[in-house]
């Protein structure tokens, strides 16, 4: 069975404080693929990366770092120097088994407060 | 360019009524989906097309969701006999290429309220 968990609801932070979001994954299947997408208040699902399970290289985009283990199946998202900006909902997806559909997880609510 | 467009942004009905949703997928991208997205969970799958035909309707629910795309592009999602247990934000979104992995881009959304 293919599964995503982001055991962390909520979290809250103050404005420049560093924040992890926790993502961990079940699937048997050796090639996947690993998503992460923000949903700011407006509603509209933002994609911010993919990754495939054959490149386990951390990624930094700006103030944003990915850090994908397999040796504990997780996929975890930094944010560092929060904004009050980045206050939105954020998934992280599985997409294996040769199938299109992306496997979410409940999501984490953070909110970065000034 | 423009991304993926969903009409109506809300949508109220009432129990056991007919909707239609609808779905503008990216220009160019032959790969659409629809999404169910409940309050304070994550989306989940309902159905996949390429081009014209569905590929993979095993997240629909029930009968009562049917879902077209007669010329590659736009699509509607209908539900019929609406219950209350419908009430969703309804999500769609295109990839580029048919092929498992690609990126998946939503649009903002259809909000379905079944009073």
């Amino acid at each position: 069975a293919q599964k995503v968990t982001q055991a962390q609801t909520e979290i809250s932070v103050v404005e420049k404080e560093d924040v992890t979001l926790d993502c961990v994954y079940e699937t048997r299947d050796t090639t996947y693929y690993l998503f992460w997408y923000k949903q700011p208040p407006s509603g509209e699902l933002v994609f911010l990366i993919r990754r495939n399970s054959f490149d386990e290289q951390n990624e930094i985009s700006g103030r944003y770092s990915w850090n994908f283990q397999k040796s504990t199946s997780s996929f975890n998202f930094t944010i560092t120097a929060s904004q009050v900006v980045d206050s939105a909902v954020y998934f992280c997806a599985l997409l294996s088994g040769g199938y299109n559909k992306l496997i979410f997880g409940a999501g984490t609510r953070l909110a970065v407060h000034p | 360019g423009a991304g993926v467009s969903q009409t109506p942004s809300n949508k109220v009905t009432e129990k056991g009524k007919y909707v239609e949703l609808r779905c503008d997928p990216i220009s160019g991208h032959t790969a659409l989906y629809w999404y169910r997205q409940s309050l304070g969970q994550g989306p989940e799958f309902l159905i996949y097309f390429q081009g014209t035909g569905a590929a993979d309707d095993s997240g629909l629910p029930n009968d009562r969701f049917f879902a077209v795309r007669p010329e590659g592009s736009v699509s509607t999602l209908k539900i019929q006999r609406t219950e209350r247990g419908d009430s969703a934000v309804y999500l769609c979104a295109s990839s580029r290429l048919e092929v498992a992995g690609d990126t998946q881009y939503f649009g903002p959304g259809t909000r379905l309220t079944v009073l």
